[in-house]
């Protein structure tokens, strides 16, 4: 079968730095995004891994280690307007996405 | 650019309606997809469509039909609503042919309740 495993809540401090990991398991492995969503808004786009190794777009970066199935997201200098949830994703074999259950991330002042 | 558009942004529904929630985008990307997510979960794909005039089924097809009408619109139609279908329905859109190829571009939501 198909599975993610991300924490379902973390909660960090201002200006500080925050690792939302997530694990998977399936049997076809193409890629591994992160999208971030705020409440009552529309997941949207942080980053993808193909390959092992880590991805920086700014205050954000994500790893990918495809031999431990695992990857995270890295969030630095973190900021109020970070607050909300944030998805890994696989990509299928058919170019879709199998989304985990999120993580709810609270930066408390 | 528009991006991706969804109408109604809200609807209820009683037991047993059928309604169609439509999807357009403006970026001339190949690929759509429709997904739910409820409440305190992740997104789970209900149907997509790799290309004009094809559809697929996705992780939770059951209860759901879909339209590619052309390249820009992607509509989900729901025969017979069951309370089971309350949800927030996310059209998005994506171009694999594209530089940021993997990124998926969603649009604003409908919120249904179905009573």
């Amino acid at each position: 079968g198909q599975s993610l495993e991300q924490p379902s809540e973390v909660t960090a401090v201002e200006g500080a730095i925050v690792q939302i990991n997530c694990t998977y398991q399936t049997s076809g492995f193409y890629g591994l995004s992160w999208y971030q969503q705020h409440d009552g808004g529309a997941p949207t786009f942080l980053s993808y891994n193909g390959l092992d190794g880590l991805e920086e777009t700014g205050r954000f970066s994500s790893f990918l280690s495809r031999s431990d199935s695992y990857g995270y997201l890295l969030l630095q200098e973190l900021q109020m307007k970070d607050s909300a949830s944030y998805f890994c994703a696989f990509e299928t074999g058919a170019n879709n996405l199998f989304f985990g259950t999120g993580t709810r991330l609270t930066v408390i002042p | 650019n528009a991006g991706v558009t969804q109408t109604p942004k809200f609807q209820v529904l009683k037991t047993g309606q059928s309604m169609t929630l439509q999807c357009a985008q403006d970026m001339n990307h190949n690929s759509m997809y429709w997904y739910r997510q409820d409440p305190g979960m992740g997104l789970r794909l209900i149907y997509y469509s790799a290309s004009e005039g094809t559809t697929d089924k996705g992780e939770v097809p059951n209860g759901y039909n879909v339209s590619r009408l052309n390249k820009r619109e992607f509509s989900l139609r729901l025969e017979s609503a069951a309370p089971s279908q309350t949800s927030v329905y996310f059209c998005a859109s994506r171009d694999p042919r594209a530089r940021r190829s993997h990124e998926q571009y969603f649009g604003p939501g409908t919120r249904l309740t179905v009573t």
